[in-house]
């Protein structure tokens, strides 16, 4: 069964801060993983899907980076502002039987203060 | 309208009520999902439909009943729900549930459901 665990579970920054959100996974056979931001009682908002062939992905101020053999990702945050605070989400996707599936972590709440 | 839509956006019900959540994809994907959110837990993937078939029920119990009239519409009926069903439930959209290079989930803003 695959699990998705993300370190830390909550992390308060002051503005300007670079950071790094943790992913891990417990089976590496996937075929991608995607970080997602939710605001408060929100949906999802993608941010970066990485392949598993791929190393890394980047996005203006946010790069994150996929170690398959060792069932890692980060997602790098460079200069925070107070609007990247909201919960960050990592999600792994992997065959299941007969559907694809996301499984996701309990997400990082990161508060960036003024 | 655009991407993928979810009415209500709250609701509040008893425990002896019968309501529905709706889910409306403009994408034209194929398959659609239900996730259920709760407090200090990892989303949960409840159903799944591909092409109007229902092929994923993640042992989710009879008193929510999910529909797929067509590809773009998705139902979650709910009956007799209990206080620890109050959670944001979800609702995703992709091309298609079975070929991984077409799996990329869209998400709608989520019904928060409160049962009293």
């Amino acid at each position: 069964k695959q699990e998705v665990t993300q370190i830390p579970a909550a992390l308060s920054v002051p503005e300007g801060e670079n950071l790094v959100l943790n992913c891990s996974f417990t089976d590496s056979a996937i075929y991608n993983l995607q970080w997602f931001r939710q605001d408060p009682g929100k949906g999802l908002t993608s941010l970066l899907l990485i392949q598993s062939s791929q190393r890394e992905q980047t996005s203006g101020r946010l790069n994150a980076s996929l170690d398959k053999s060792s069932g890692r990702s980060t997602l790098y945050i460079a200069a925070s502002q107070p609007g990247d605070s909201a919960t960050y989400l990592c999600a792994v996707f992997y065959s299941g039987g007969s559907n694809y599936k996301l499984t996701f972590g309990k997400g990082t709440l990161l508060t960036v203060n003024p | 309208e655009t991407g993928v839509t979810q009415t209500p956006r709250h609701l509040v019900m008893g425990m002896t009520n019968k309501k529905s959540l709706k889910c409306e994809q403009h994408l034209g994907h194929n398959a659609m999902y239900w996730y259920k959110q709760s407090a200090k837990k990892p989303l949960e993937l409840m159903f799944v439909y591909n092409f109007k078939e229902q092929t994923e029920n993640n042992s989710v119990p009879s008193r929510f009943s999910p529909e797929c009239p067509n590809s773009s519409h998705l139902f979650l009926h709910l009956h007799t729900l209990q206080p620890e069903d109050s959670a944001l439930y979800l609702c995703a959209s992709s091309q298609d549930a079975v070929a991984a290079s077409s799996y990329e989930q869209y998400f709608g803003p989520g019904t928060r459901l409160t049962v009293t």
